[in-house]
This record gives C-alpha cells, structure tokens and sequence, in this order.
C-alpha cells in the first residue's frame, strides 16, 4: 500500500488538458521533491519530471508539475494519443528510513 | 550511451533463491547510486532497494528486509540483487536503475529493460 495516493485513472480527449494529482504527508512530498514517471507497457519506465516541476531533455513542455504543501500534480496539455500510459509521482520518504516510495498511479486514456 | 541490462531472472518455487545482476556501461558507474525498482502483474511500481556509491550504505523497502541483499562490484560495473526465501508476493518485473545526481532526487531516467521473475509452486 502506498503512502503516495493518486486517482487510478483520468480521461481526456485529443487536445485537452488533464492533470493527474499525488496526495502524500509531511514526510515525503512536504519534505522532498517529486519526480513523475510515465511507464507504457513492455518498456522502462520514464522520468517526465523532476524536482517538482523540471523537465528532462528531450520532454515536451505539454508535461508540467508542480508541488504544493504535501501534495502534487502533473498536467498533461494538448494530449495525444501517444501520452495514453501510467503516471506515477515519486518522493523520498523520511519516516521510511531513506525508502523511495512511488504513487499508486495513473492510467491515463485518451478517448 | 547509458546501458543498463538485467539478466538472472526466472522461475523459482516459494522459499527458493535467485540472484538478478544488472551490467552497467556508459557512465561512471562509482559516481551513482543505484536502485532495484519492481513490478508485480497486474500493479504499481515499487522500489525495493537502493545502494550507495561504494556499497557502504544499502536500503531495502520492509517487504524484503532480512531476504533480499543489494550489492555492487564496482571493478565490473555489476549491481547485484540476491533474492532469498522468495515468495508468491515477490512475483514482478524487476527493473535496475540508477539514482539521480546533481539537482535531481530519486531515481533517474535510465533503467534497464526489466527482468521477470515468477515465484510459483
């Protein structure tokens, strides 16, 4: 059971925009930073952002996050087919003992 | 080019042992930490276990303290994870990775390709 929670699934359309959110404690995201992963079956998983609200090279800039208190979101602009996938936040958590606790995660499907 | 291969995974019964070994190229292997990262069928990611540089400091996610052991041979460029007293529960895809360095936290963006490992009677 994760100590990251987020809603199991989020909808959108070509186009739209849809954000995902990571609820956490003052141990983990009030704490540390957040990372977001987007996994696609079959393959490795993928750093979107890190450090609340940095992209990677190489990320579009239609991913963007950002962290308030002990929570967390990830907004998904002009979707596309090709962003359907898991999401997942991440955060070190400091009353696990040095543990990286990911979220519950995200299926996001674009309709 | 980053490089990180799993390879050792399989099938196993409950109570049985497996070693995965994950061959690091591409970087300076001594300057990162490194991470065992897991998928069971059907669910989330979950880290399982991370290891400093020079292998001094090791953690482990509780689900596997006392049964699985990170390691690291720095002079092969080798991440190790020996896995005892399997269970059903440890049934997952298990991905290596390396830790982010720098202005970054956590695990970075390069992982391995995943190997499987299925525990079963």
């Amino acid at each position: 059971q994760s100590v990251l929670t987020q809603p199991p699934s989020a909808v959108g359309t070509p186009g739209q925009r849809v954000t995902i959110s990571c609820s956490g404690s003052s141990s983990n995201i009030g704490n540390n930073p957040v990372n977001w992963y987007q996994h696609l079956p079959g393959t490795a998983p993928k750093l979107l952002i890190y450090v609340n609200h940095q992209r990677p090279s190489g990320v579009p800039d239609r991913f963007s996050g950002s962290k308030s208190g002990t929570s967390a979101s990830l907004a998904i602009g002009g979707l596309q087919s090709e962003d359907e996938a898991d999401y997942y936040c991440a955060a070190w958590d400091d009353s696990l003992n040095g543990h990286y606790v990911f979220g519950t995660g995200t299926k996001v499907t674009v309709l | 080019e980053v490089q990180l291969v799993e390879s050792g995974g399989g099938l196993v019964r409950p109570g049985g042992s497996l070693r995965l070994s994950c061959a690091a190229s591409g970087f300076t292997f001594t300057s990162y930490w490194m991470s065992w990262v897991r998928q069971a069928p059907g669910k989330g990611l979950e880290w399982v276990a991370n290891i400093k540089t020079d292998g001094s400091a090791k953690y482990y996610v509780d689900s596997v303290k006392g049964r699985f052991t990170i390691s690291r041979d720095n002079a092969k460029n080798l991440l190790i994870l020996q896995m005892n007293s399997l269970r059903v529960e440890d049934t997952a895809v298990y991905y290596c990775a390396r830790d982010c360095i720098g202005d970054c936290s956590g695990v970075d963006n390069y992982w391995g390709q995943g190997t499987l490992v299925t525990v079963s009677s």
